[in-house]
């Protein structure tokens, strides 16, 4: 199995409101990635957790909260969105952050509005 | 600064038609390459990698690469390619030195429009 599932698929939130993003992967993968990726652009970096740890956050604004509650799981908490956040969240996994080896798999992402 | 670059924002090909997508990357240090595909409203999906060895790398789908290191470039090639081949394809690269993490530097990504 190398899947890497994402919930929701869409997502349409307030400014006002608080929402999740769900991440899960049972490849038994120790590093996951949180990515942002607006329309025709490359995806861009947000966070990195390795062995449930936050190991890189690429100075994303406070509104978005990541959390690791165990190895196959990854959360993003989303609280006062602007409607430039709108975008697509894509989640991915890998063997090992430091074993460069490993390539990195994506979920299908969740497409969000902030209206 | 590392980065990657593919120059070509979009390639318009016929069906059965060969193609090539171009991907340079600006650093001498050693380097593994990658090729993804996004299909509309997916996620990505790798097509092929580089690590060592061959510098001729095969990928799923028929498309293949050829890394060579005295041109810093990684381009892609399918010889006859499909109209289900349109989407848009990412070069990224990890510049791995000591110390290194798993961290992808993409492209910005070439659309793949193939017409009847």
């Amino acid at each position: 199995d190398t899947e890497v599932t994402q919930t929701p698929k869409h997502l349409v939130m307030g400014m006002t409101n608080k929402k999740s993003l769900k991440c899960e992967q049972h490849m038994g993968h120790r590093a996951m990635y949180w990515y942002k990726q607006k329309a025709k652009k490359p995806p861009e970096l947000m966070f990195v957790y390795s062995y449930e740890k936050l190991s890189i956050n690429e100075s994303v604004p406070s509104r978005f909260s990541p959390e690791c509650p165990n190895s196959s799981l990854l959360n993003l908490h989303l609280h006062a969105l602007q409607p430039e956040d709108s975008a697509l969240y894509l989640c991915a996994s890998s063997q090992d952050l430091t074993d460069l080896n490993y390539e990195q798999y994506f979920g299908p992402g969740t497409r969000l509005t902030v209206t | 600064a590392q980065s990657v670059t593919q120059l070509d924002s979009q390639v318009p090909v016929f069906e059965e038609a060969p193609v090539e997508l171009r991907c340079n990357y600006s650093s001498s240090v050693s380097v593994y390459l990658f090729w993804y595909v996004q299909y509309p409203n997916q996620g990505l999906q790798l097509l092929l990698k580089y690590l060592s060895g061959s510098t001729l790398v095969k990928g799923i789908n028929g498309f293949e690469a050829e890394f060579n290191k005295s041109q810093t470039s990684f381009h892609l090639r399918k010889p006859s390619v499909h109209i289900s081949d349109t989407a848009e394809y990412f070069c990224a690269v990890i510049y791995h030195y000591g110390g290194a993490t798993n961290k992808l530097i993409f492209g910005t990504g070439t659309l793949l429009a193939v017409q009847p």
